[in-house]
């Protein structure tokens, strides 16, 4: 299985800020990646696909880049709602990873 | 707008085994797959397996061959995740999801529309 190892695990920021956050492959995945926010008992809801491709509905703060074995989540400014866990996952094999996923708190 | 409603908690036995459902309303089954997720606590999503319109039954990751069976009812448009074997290690919250995709070059699907979880909890 593909493995994806994200970092950091934990990040304190506070709103307004600009925060990066980085999801890396094992094998290259070309660009097939997503990035999912939970929230504290709800489900994972999509942010992006395809690497960088904004789903429907989802505010234009948030932003992905990359390809092959690196890939960035940057939130522009934070918003108190932005606050929550990330997750990336790949797409490129039949059997689906998610990497551990980034906490975000408030600082 | 495609609402996937899951089966509520559920309590069992190491050994036993537990099915859960998922029924999609707003929308047809037969015409998107759904995606098997798990998140133990404290942990990452986990993918489980996947069924598909055109199979009454689905495919498992490697992890859960011939313990995991996915299959889903078309006349009803309800999908189900039978997982047998229950160890402690299977307490979790299980997720089905829609399989989406942006084209025909992608590999395989990420996941656009979640239930909202069913909580599974294997205990003596």
């Amino acid at each position: 299985d593909i493995q994806m190892t994200q970092s950091p695990s934990t990040l304190s920021a506070s709103v307004g800020d600009r925060v990066t956050i980085i999801c890396r492959a094992s094998q290259s995945i070309s660009r097939w990646l997503a990035w999912y926010q939970q929230r504290p008992g709800k489900a994972p809801e999509l942010l992006i696909y395809d690497a960088s491709s904004l789903q429907s509905g989802v505010p234009s703060r948030f932003s992905g880049s990359g390809s092959g074995t690196e890939f960035t989540l940057t939130i522009s400014s934070l918003q108190p709602d932005d606050f929550a866990t990330y997750y990336c996952q790949q797409y490129t094999s039949y059997s689906l990873t998610f990497g551990q996923g980034t906490k975000l708190e408030i600082k | 707008q495609v609402q996937l409603v899951q089966s509520g908690a559920e309590v069992k036995k190491p050994g036993s085994s537990v099915k859960v459902s998922c029924k999609a309303s707003g929308g047809t089954l037969s015409s998107f797959a759904i995606s098997w997720v798990r998140q133990a606590p404290g942990q990452g999503p986990e993918w489980m397996g996947r069924i598909i319109p055109s199979l009454t039954i689905g495919k498992s990751a490697q992890k859960f061959q011939g313990r995991v069976t996915i299959t889903a009812d078309k006349s009803t448009g309800t999908a189900y995740m039978e997982l047998s074997s229950l160890r402690s290690e299977d307490t979790a919250v299980y997720y089905c999801a829609r399989d989406s995709t942006s084209g025909t070059t992608s590999p395989d699907y990420y996941m656009d529309v979640w239930g909202k979880g069913t909580t599974v909890t294997v205990s003596s």
